[in-house]
């Protein structure tokens, strides 16, 4: 049982460049997420979905797009990847919401270098 | 919108010291509370969460927390760290029926041994 799996673990990107963030999750969860982390501002929300096809903005979504086409499978695109989008992404996934009773499954996260 | 707030951004400690760390959050609905943990290299894991009921909640590895309603807080607790457990914890709170979890800045703890 693999849990939830982040491609790739590191990335360097120039200004503009766009690139796709891959979450996998092999645990049949409605609800994925992603959060970035920073020093000094803990992890923070830039979208989450409730299930296939539905999904929504969390507190920092702007420069950042996602698509839920199958259960599985919660990519996030960096459509032209800025200085500031220097992070550690985080994917994260749980059965039926954040608000039931079963945890957030994080993945190992992508430590992303926009340069 | 809900919002977080850990005011120890790290905290050293000695072995078997007591820890308590401080989570305060703003929101004035019903909350669904949860401390996370970090461990140097791995992935956030949950260490205990409050839905409902008593109030004083334990966790993984000795630690508890307790709510209290009227100071908006959910503090950490453990009567005796150990140097296993030097990590990052992040307090996070959830509004009940909404699909966003707010995480706090997060507390580094180190353990000396």
């Amino acid at each position: 049982n693999a849990g939830v799996t982040q491609t790739p673990k590191f990335q360097v990107l120039k200004t503009g460049q766009s690139m796709t963030l891959q979450c996998a999750q092999d645990m049949n969860h409605e609800y994925m997420s992603w959060y970035r982390q920073d020093p000094g501002m803990g992890l923070r929300l830039i979208h989450y979905s409730v299930g296939a096809g539905i999904t929504d903005q969390g507190e920092v979504p702007n420069g950042y797009n996602v698509s839920r086409s199958t259960t599985e499978d919660f990519p996030l695109r960096l459509l032209s990847a800025a200085p500031s989008q220097t992070s550690v992404y985080f994917c994260a996934s749980t059965d039926v919401g954040v608000g039931g009773n079963s945890p957030l499954h994080f993945g190992n996260g992508t430590r992303l270098t926009v340069t | 919108a809900q919002s977080v707030s850990q005011h120890n951004h790290h905290v050293i400690l000695s072995e078997a010291a007591s820890l308590e760390l401080g989570c305060n959050y703003s929101y004035g609905g019903t909350v669904n509370l949860f401390w996370y943990v970090q461990y140097p290299g791995q992935h956030l894991q949950l260490l205990l969460k409050y839905f409902s009921g008593d109030p004083l909640v334990k966790g993984i590895k000795g630690f508890e927390a307790e709510f209290i309603k009227s100071k908006f807080s959910f503090n950490l607790r453990k009567p005796s760290v150990q140097w296993s457990d030097t990590a990052e914890y992040f307090c996070a709170v959830n509004a009940r029926g909404a699909n966003n979890l707010f995480f706090g800045t997060g507390t580094r703890l180190t353990v000396i041994p």
